[in-house]
């Protein structure tokens, strides 16, 4: 089946500052990768994704590219604010294998960023 | 956008006793929607995969006589944890899948079990 492997944290940044989480997967099949962010106390809202290999997926200043010889979704953003800090989950879907249209979710990360 | 909508949000429940969660696509149909289990700052976990009018396909390791799921119409899916027990407490969190293979998620419940 598939996996998914991401920084684990928690990372802790002042605002302003540059953000970057690492993800990782294995998969069988045509895998499409996501980030999700999760709020304190709320549900799973998609942060961004991608469909094909070197597309980038971006939002609310947030970006992350599918590098599929790497096997990679990094997610980054330049300039992080209060507001960001919540629990990012990388994610991915693929349509072979036994895990066919199943999402796999990496650890989360909690991300908190002081004033 | 699509919503999909879970109720309740919380719930709090007896030892024993059953609860039922319901999570519901309000403006899309949806064939097939996704369980999940979120344990405190842990990821989710895979629960089971609901398709409408067919039983569900539950994942290794999950009770299918604990966790019953109904997926009676394009538009509905139940999780019912029955004979509730306080290790069930949890966040439980469904998503649906709409057109074009896109996932949405609900909202998510937070079930206790005194």
């Amino acid at each position: 089946g598939n996996s998914v492997t991401q920084m684990e944290g928690p990372v802790t940044l002042s605002e302003e500052a540059f953000l970057t989480i690492n993800c990782t997967y294995t998969a069988t099949g045509y895998p499409s990768p996501f980030w999700y962010v999760q709020y304190p106390g709320e549900g799973l809202q998609l942060l961004l994704k991608a469909t094909k290999a070197d597309d980038k997926g971006s939002n609310k200043g947030f970006e992350a590219t599918y590098r599929k010889e790497t096997t990679s979704f990094h997610l980054e953003k330049g300039s992080v604010q209060v507001s960001d800090s919540a629990v990012y989950f990388c994610a991915l879907r693929s349509f072979g294998g036994t895990s066919y249209g199943k999402l796999t979710f990496g650890q989360g990360t909690i991300l908190t960023v002081h004033p | 956008g699509a919503v999909v909508s879970q109720h309740p949000s919380r719930v709090i429940c007896k030892s024993g006793t059953s609860v039922k969660i319901e999570c519901r696509s309000l403006d899309f149909q949806a064939t097939t929607m996704f369980w999940y289990r979120q344990f405190p700052k842990q990821s989710l976990m895979l629960m089971a995969t609901s398709n409408e009018g067919s039983k569900a396909t539950y994942e290794q390791g999950v009770e299918k006589d604990k966790f019953l799921i109904n997926h009676a119409s394009l538009t509905l899916s139940t999780l019912t944890v029955t004979s509730a027990h306080p290790e069930d407490s949890s966040f439980y969190i469904c998503s649906a899948q709409g057109g074009g293979n896109t996932i949405y998620f609900g909202e998510g419940s937070w079930l206790t079990v005194v």
